[in-house]
């Protein structure tokens, strides 16, 4: 069946350090979602990416779908305490009709 | 816009009791809902999927008969764990999604709720 793995599943950094999560898939994705878990909430939808190779951009937070839409990348410029937080990755295959395959998440911690 | 409520958010019962969660789209038809199982500190573990009207569709592993899905309209879903044992302690996240047409859609989840059973 389809795997998204995520890395890495902790990190710490020091407040206004950058911070990059990646997500893989063992299948090709029709599109990949991100969601932000804060500590004893729930998933907040973040993006959604569908094309091959596309960029977006949230303020500080830069998303990227690799070319073969088989990976994905989430980057966090000088971060902020509020950046705290577990990152998934949720792919989508074309065939699955609503259903996402969520990675691992990674587990950010930011010291102030 | 977008919002999934959860009743309730907390519960706590005693082994061999059952509980009925509940799932519900405020301000959307949801055409599809799910039902995920969090561990402490671990991803989304995906039990069900279910579409108004329709049964639902299990994942490998989880039990149809211990996890009753009843998806009884567009805005409302619930999950009833029959039986319940301590190994059931988990916090249950729903989510819900309407069909746009264009593959996988945005997913808007419910607060969660957390189960312990005693």
């Amino acid at each position: 069946g389809q795997q998204v793995m995520q890395i890495p599943q902790y990190q710490h950094v020091q407040e206004g350090e950058d911070f990059t999560t990646y997500c893989n898939s063992s299948t090709t994705l029709s599109n990949i979602q991100w969601y932000k878990q804060r500590p004893g909430g729930h998933p907040v939808f973040l993006i959604q990416l569908v094309k091959s190779g596309e960029v977006k951009k949230q303020k500080r937070l830069t998303f990227q779908f690799g070319e073969a839409k088989k990976n994905s990348s989430l980057h966090i410029t000088a971060t902020q305490t509020t950046d705290v937080g577990t990152y998934f990755c949720a792919g989508a295959l074309n065939n699955a009709g609503n259903m996402l395959t969520f990675g691992g998440g990674t587990r950010l911690m930011v010291k102030p | 816009g977008a919002v999934v409520s959860q009743h309730p958010s907390r519960v706590i019962c005693k082994s061999g009791t059952s509980v009925k969660i509940e799932c519900r789209s405020l301000d959307f038809q949801a055409t599809t809902m799910f039902w995920y199982r969090q561990f402490p500190k671990q991803s989304l573990m995906l039990m069900a999927t279910s579409n108004e009207g329709s049964k639902a569709t299990y994942e490998q592993g989880v039990e149809k008969d211990k996890f009753l899905i009843n998806h009884a309209s567009l805005t409302l879903s619930t999950l009833t764990v029959t039986s319940a044992h301590p190994e059931d302690s988990s916090f249950y996240i729903c989510s819900a999604s309407w069909a746009s047409g264009r593959g996988a859609d945005t997913q808007y989840f419910g607060p969660g709720t957390r189960l312990t059973v005693l």
